[in-house]
């Protein structure tokens, strides 16, 4: 079966700090896909990276980056120097890489960022 | 494009009342899902289409229906409205397979039955 946890229920930091976000996954298949995504308070859910299970390079984006690891089934999200409007819950997501599989979500991290 | 629009943004209902949430798309993607999100719990899957005519079920699909004539429209129905469906529903669609292709959600109907 095919798992996602993510720990970390809620974290608050002041702006400028670094904070990252946990996820971890469980599944036995050899080929999945991993996924971040960011809700606003506004409640609309927005796709933030995609990364397959071959491809174990780290990402960055702009004060975003993310660390797959698969040795530890771990797909963790670091945001450097937090803004305000980072605030936000983020969900963590795994799909097989099979048409019939589901994307199952994990249950989120509230990230509230102060001034 | 307006990307996935869902309506209505708010409904409250009573219990037993029924109602179907619409959802349209306009990027022309044949996967179309339906999920629910209770607090803490993150998102389940209710029901999903991978075209035309053609859905199945989802994680917890009890309660709800579906239905899908056209690439375009995946209303979701309700027909008992029961405490237990107070959630917020997206709708969302996908250009391919759900495996390696991400989700384009709408904002969201925040539906509470009482």
């Amino acid at each position: 079966a095919q798992k996602v946890t993510q720990a970390q229920t809620e974290i608050s930091v002041v702006e400028k700090e670094d904070v990252t976000l946990d996820c971890v996954y469980e599944t036995r298949d050899t080929t999945y896909y991993l996924f971040w995504y960011k809700q606003p308070p506004s409640g609309e859910l927005v796709f933030l990276i995609r990364r397959n299970s071959f491809d174990e390079q780290n990402e960055i984006s702009g004060r975003y980056s993310w660390n797959f690891q698969k040795s530890t089934s771990s797909f963790n999200f670091t945001i450097t120097a937090s803004q305000v409007v980072d605030s936000a819950v983020y969900f963590c997501a795994l799909s097989g890489g099979r048409g019939t599989d589901k994307l199952i979500f994990g249950t989120g991290t509230r990230l509230q960022v102060f001034p | 494009n307006a990307g996935v629009t869902q309506t209505p943004k708010f409904r409250i209902l009573k219990i037993g009342q029924s109602m179907t949430l619409q959802c349209t798309q306009d990027m022309n993607h044949n996967y179309m899902y339906w999920y629910r999100q209770d607090p803490g719990m993150g998102l389940k899957l209710i029901y999903y289409s991978v075209g035309a005519g053609i859905t199945d079920k989802g994680e917890v699909p009890n309660g709800y229906n579906v239905s899908r004539s056209t690439t375009e429209d995946f209303p979701l129905r309700l027909e008992l409205a029961a405490p237990s469906q107070t959630s917020v529903y997206f709708c969302a669609s996908s250009y391919s397979e759900r495996g390696s292709s991400p989700l384009h959600f709408g904002n969201g109907t925040r539906l509470t039955v009482t």
